[in-house]
């Protein structure tokens, strides 16, 4: 079955430290896309991110970088020298047919 | 440029009242369509989704409805809301199949909807 798995309900961080958000799924498919989406206090879903499974090469993007791991599963999310701006709830997702399949997603916070 | 719009943006109702939220997108053609609920403090729900004018695809039993009247127009209805329908409602849009940006969805603004 299609599952994606964020067991981190909420990290708490201060300004500047590093902080990375897990992301673990199961998929039936040989070929998917993973994909991180970032909603910030106002509500809406701001796509980050996707990643196609037979491309593993880690991806960086100014202070983002995301590591995906076939072998285990996972597409971790890191966010460097965080700030206040980032505090938002982080979903993961994981492509199914015509639609998507997010995780519980991951609250974190950023104190100056 | 693609842009999708949901309204209202917040809404009160009482319980046993109809509910009709709209979500209309421009700059793209024949998109795929999806309506998702998200209770407080909760992940996303999938409620409903189309591939088409008229072709609707319901994830979760419930006392909601969907249409698509028009390529770029989702409504999402209900006859009789319950106090278990509030939530915050998010539209989102991808691309059709065939375009390279098939898979990631674009989100509306989401509209808060609370039921007393």
């Amino acid at each position: 079955a299609q599952k994606v798995t964020q067991a981190q309900t909420e990290i708490s961080v201060v300004e500047k430290e590093d902080v990375t958000l897990d992301c673990v799924y199961e998929t039936r498919d040989t070929t998917y896309y993973l994909f991180w989406y970032k909603q910030p206090p106002s509500g809406e879903l701001v796509f980050l991110i996707r990643r196609n499974s037979f491309d593993e090469q880690n991806e960086i993007s100014g202070r983002y970088s995301w590591n995906f791991q076939k072998s285990t599963s996972s597409f971790n999310f890191t966010i460097t020298a965080s700030q206040v701006v980032d505090s938002a709830v982080y979903f993961c997702a994981l492509d199914d047919t015509d639609k998507l399949i997010f995780g519980t997603g991951t609250r974190l916070q950023v104190f100056p | 440029s693609q842009t999708i719009h949901q309204w209202p943006a917040t809404l009160v109702q009482p319980v046993g009242s109809p509910l009709s939220l709209e979500c209309t997108v421009e700059g793209t053609s024949n998109p795929n369509l999806y309506w998702y609920r998200q209770a407080a403090g909760r992940g996303l729900q999938l409620l409903f989704y189309s591939v088409g004018i008229g072709q609707i695809s319901s994830e979760v039993p419930q006392n909601l409805s969907a249409s698509r009247p028009q390529d770029r127009q989702f409504i999402l209805s209900s006859k009789k809301l319950l106090l278990s329908d509030s939530g915050f409602y998010l539209c989102a849009w991808s691309a059709p199949a065939q375009d390279p940006r098939t898979y990631e969805q674009y989100f509306g603004p989401g509209t808060r909807l609370t039921v007393t």
